[in-house]
């Protein structure tokens, strides 16, 4: 069966340290997207992807980054983690039109101190 | 500047009752929305979605009503069951490329 999957799903690290979490998804999907879930601000949006090589700033992108090399993947990078990137990430895709149903992978929870 | 607002944190219902979840918006443009369910530990899960050009649209327990004149969309739940209790969040797309933007949540807590 197609999924996506998410790593780690626990990941703790120092303030100033890179971090990358990884997503792969085996739906044959052209978008991807990557948020944050924090207590009282529901899903905010990091960053997207339409394709492979392309590659968009979201909501609260300040920090992130990602990458597109294939169709299944979408790492997303904590460039220098802060104490302010402690949260559960959720990587998501679709297929390519526009109003299509996002499927969510089961997430990271990540604490920087 | 919050575009889609659950202005409930929490609802508690009993079983066999109905569950109104409501959600607010400010952007006219949306023009379709969607319900996601979360359990703890897991990725939020499709539930159900409606199109800017309807007022409601059912799935079995699950109905949504858009008011889009108080541009307000409700999901309700009936009967509401034990397995229904999880964190619900309300999103609306902009027609442009499939973003969705997200509600704080509203965590249902159905009691037997």
């Amino acid at each position: 069966d197609a999924e996506i999957t998410q790593s780690p799903r626990h990941k703790i690290t120092e303030t100033g340290r890179q971090v990358t979490l990884a997503c792969h998804q085996t739906w044959n999907h052209n978008n991807m997207f990557w948020y944050r879930q924090d207590l009282g601000h529901g899903l905010r949006l990091i960053h997207y992807s339409y394709g492979v090589q392309d590659t968009n700033k979201g909501e609260v992108s300040d920090g992130y980054s990602v990458s597109r090399s294939n169709t299944e993947d979408l790492p997303l990078t904590l460039e220098s983690a802060a104490s302010s990137q402690t949260s559960v990430y959720f990587c998501a895709s679709s297929e390519g039109s526009t109003w299509a149903t996002q499927y969510f992978g089961p997430g990271t929870r990540l604490l920087v101190l | 500047d919050q575009q889609v607002k659950q202005n409930s944190p929490s609802l508690s219902v009993q079983e066999g009752r109905i569950s109104i979840l409501n959600c607010d918006y400010t952007n006219s443009m949306f023009d379709y929305f969607l319900w996601y369910k979360k359990y703890p530990a897991e990725g939020p899960t499709f539930l159900i979605s409606i199109s800017s050009i309807k007022d409601k649209n059912e799935d079995g327990r699950f109905t949504v009503f858009l008011n889009k004149s108080a541009k307000h969309l409700s999901l309700h739940i009936v009967p509401s069951q034990p397995g229904d209790s999880a964190v619900y969040f309300c999103a609306a797309s902009l027609n442009q490329g499939g973003k969705l933007i997200f509600g704080q949540g509203t965590e249902l807590s159905v009691k037997p």
